[in-house]
């Protein structure tokens, strides 16, 4: 079993729809999880962190299920400037050193 | 912008040559990772340097090699170069090496093998 799952899509929804992403994750020693933004050919940016059950941060909702290992990530009234691939992160287990393991991204495009 | 600069953007080499990448972190962190971002797929951890020493490792052969320097910026050094090392190479820079610790990535260096 991979160490961070993802379905790389692609994800092709209409503006104004609400789109959800999964990610399952092997390592159960993991505390904090984190949702990065990738554009087209740039850098990764952090979008969410997530270290308990769950977070909210405008349009977007991530949330944690301990229980069965996986993460989600809902965006609502999706926009055009939304397209982009979501990374689903998973820190090493543990506090020894900030070691992320990125699955393989989730493509999503807005159209008008 | 997030402050972490690479240089350079790109870079074409040959089978079995070395190469340098290099990465200034940013002000005030001291703490870098090297991430290796193959085509379609997400970014993978190569290691860590913090205070100038390696502080954890992925799974990378000892032809991938890097430092640190007292400034906090660093260098990737890659020997023996392969095919399959054709990729985007990220750095990241954070204040401290726990997991709760934002890492902030540079733009890349996107090197060619052939």
């Amino acid at each position: 079993r991979k160490e961070v799952e993802q379905d790389p899509g692609p994800f092709n929804v209409p503006e104004g729809a609400t789109v959800a992403f999964n990610c399952t994750y092997s390592n159960s020693a993991s505390q904090s999880f984190f949702w990065y933004r990738q554009d087209c050919r740039k850098e990764p940016k952090l979008l969410m962190s997530v270290y308990s059950s769950g977070n909210e941060d405008g349009r977007f909702t991530a949330q944690l299920n301990r229980a069965s290992q996986y993460i989600s990530l809902l965006i609502r009234d999706s926009k055009l400037s939304d397209s982009a691939t979501y990374l689903c992160v998973v820190p090493a287990g543990g506090t020894s050193y900030g070691k992320l393991t990125f699955g393989q991204g989730t493509i999503l495009t807005v159209h008008p | 912008e997030t402050g972490v600069t690479q240089s350079p953007t790109h870079l074409i080499k040959t089978r079995g040559q070395q190469v340098t990448l290099r990465c200034s972190s940013q002000s005030g962190h001291n703490t870098v990772s090297w991430y290796q971002q193959a085509l379609g797929q997400g970014p993978q951890f190569i290691f860590q340097y913090y205070r100038e020493e390696e502080n954890g490792r992925g799974n990378f052969p000892p032809r991938f090699s890097g430092l640190q320097f007292p400034n906090y910026s660093s260098e990737l050094n890659v020997n023996a170069l392969e095919l399959d090392d054709s990729a985007l190479y990220l750095c990241a820079s954070s204040l401290g090496t726990q997991n709760y610790n934002e890492q902030f990535f540079g733009p890349g260096t996107r090197l060619t093998v052939l």
